[in-house]
């Protein structure tokens, strides 16, 4: 265990709705970190945040946004969905600075039908 | 863009057998570099990483690998391989920011006994 949580574990929807992940980061950790899973990519950084303010972006698309909220949980929106948009989500934290290691969570599984 | 690459898609071994992983990257400056494993329905956790120092890093569970600078390389590396080395491997670089991990496309190891 990571101490990293992400819910729901797996999500089942149909193209062209809306979805939101979660995370919750280690205990302390002020930066969050979603990655994307998908066969033919592979693991893929989306967005950074740390301590509630975006700080880097990776390949993330317009229809995907994300959030660090106070508490230091940050949400993974993803709004009209398409086919390829089934993957696996990570999200992971860590302290603050560069040089640390990145703790992953267990994923959130999406399929989109 | 920085970009890391992982030769062996798939490796088959029984046990008793030594492993080598191979991984490179493209960037040619300072690198942060690491080997996370994700077992069978678990989340990534770091094997090791190398910062800086000695180009030899030891991890946990056994495994080694060694930084090459001039062959812009960190292959993975177990003398004698279990059963339960069963998993993804996945080799990383931090990118140029410090930000992001960049991975490779990943390895799968099966182990017979």
């Amino acid at each position: 265990d990571s101490g990293v949580t992400q819910t729901p574990k797996h999500l089942i929807t149909a193209t062209g709705q809306r979805v939101t992940l979660r995370c919750s980061p280690r205990s302390g950790d002020l930066s969050v970190y979603w990655y994307q899973q998908s066969l033919d990519q592979g693991l893929q950084f989306l967005i950074h945040y740390y301590n509630g303010e975006e700080r880097a972006k990776g390949n993330i698309l317009e229809r995907f946004s994300a959030q660090q909220f106070p508490d230091l949980h940050s949400e993974l929106n993803l709004s009209s969905l398409e086919l390829g948009d089934s993957a696996l989500y990570f999200c992971a934290s860590s302290v603050a600075g560069a040089y640390n290691e990145q703790f992953f969570g267990p994923g959130t599984r999406l399929t989109v039908l | 863009a920085q970009s890391v690459s992982q030769h062996n898609h798939h490796v088959i071994l029984s046990e008793a057998a030594s492993l080598e992983l191979g991984c490179n990257y493209s960037y040619g400056g300072t690198v942060n570099l690491f080997w996370y494993v994700q077992y069978p329905g678990q989340h990534l956790q770091l094997l090791l990483k190398y910062f800086s120092g000695d180009p030899l890093v030891k991890g946990i569970k056994g495994f080694e690998a060694e930084f090459i600078k001039s062959k812009f390389s960190f292959n993975l590396r177990k003398p004698s391989v279990q059963w339960s080395d069963t998993a993804e491997y996945f080799c990383a670089v931090k990118d140029q920011a410090g930000t992001a991990l960049i991975f490779g496309k990943g390895t799968t190891l099966s182990v017979s006994s």
